[in-house]
């Protein structure tokens, strides 16, 4: 099983241009997670789907950011325009539809913005 | 509403000393509780999990964990540190929502 997978892993970008964070859940899973992790504040869920569906999306900080599932084995977290203060290590998970089930992290995309 | 609180920030023992990292939690409901290690630069991964099967829990690396509902606890130990347990480790709570993470502890083991 390849696990889950992140991509990039590194994107280096300058203030106001646009990132999209790609995210392929193990297959069979069929809840996804995005998390963000940072020193100050540590590990915050932002949005999850449920079957493709965003279930909840609280976590999101503001409308410059949006998060899509457009089938099973995709997923993807769109910043537009990117700040400094969205540099993060941002993470993306899935498990299988019950909440006693493991969630399974990818390796992250550390992004900093200029 | 689910959460969870770790002790401390960062423990250091010495290499073969006892390891404890603290965790509390609070729930509403009967929680699923777990523990994840993530090592530099990677993702989190699994240490062991609770789900009300048996309140010890025994997970990779020599990790084991006793869930107390008593004190609402959820302590992650193992016998002897090693040099390659340095890392930072997560509790979370999960019961009807998706897991909810402690600030995590940083694990230094020395030499």
């Amino acid at each position: 099983d390849a696990g889950v997978i992140q991509s990039p892993r590194h994107e280096v970008t300058e203030m106001g241009q646009e990132v999209t964070l790609r995210c392929k859940p193990i297959s069979g899973h069929n809840s996804l997670f995005w998390y963000r992790q940072t020193m100050m504040r540590g590990l915050e869920l932002l949005i999850y789907f449920n079957n493709n569906v965003p279930i909840d999306d609280s976590g999101m900080p503001e409308d410059r950011f949006s998060a899509k599932m457009p089938n099973a084995s995709f997923s993807t977290l769109k910043i537009q325009p990117s700040e400094p203060r969205d540099s993060a290590v941002y993470f993306c998970a899935s498990r299988m539809d019950r909440v006693m089930e493991t969630q399974y992290f990818g390796p992250g995309t550390r992004l900093l913005v200029l | 509403a689910q959460s969870v609180t770790q002790l401390g920030s960062h423990v250091s023992v010495s290499e073969g000393a006892l390891v404890l990292l603290r965790c509390n939690y609070s729930s509403s409901v009967p929680p699923y509780l777990f523990w994840y290690v993530q090592y530099p630069n990677q993702g989190l991964q699994l240490l062991l999990k609770y789900t009300s099967a048996a309140t010890l829990v025994k997970g990779i690396n020599g990790f084991e964990a006793e869930f107390k509902k008593s004190e609402t606890s959820f302590h992650l130990t193992k016998p002897s540190a090693h040099m390659s347990d340095a890392a930072e480790y997560f509790c979370a709570v999960s019961a009807d929502t998706p897991l909810v993470f402690g600030k995590g502890t940083r694990l230094s083991v020395i030499a």
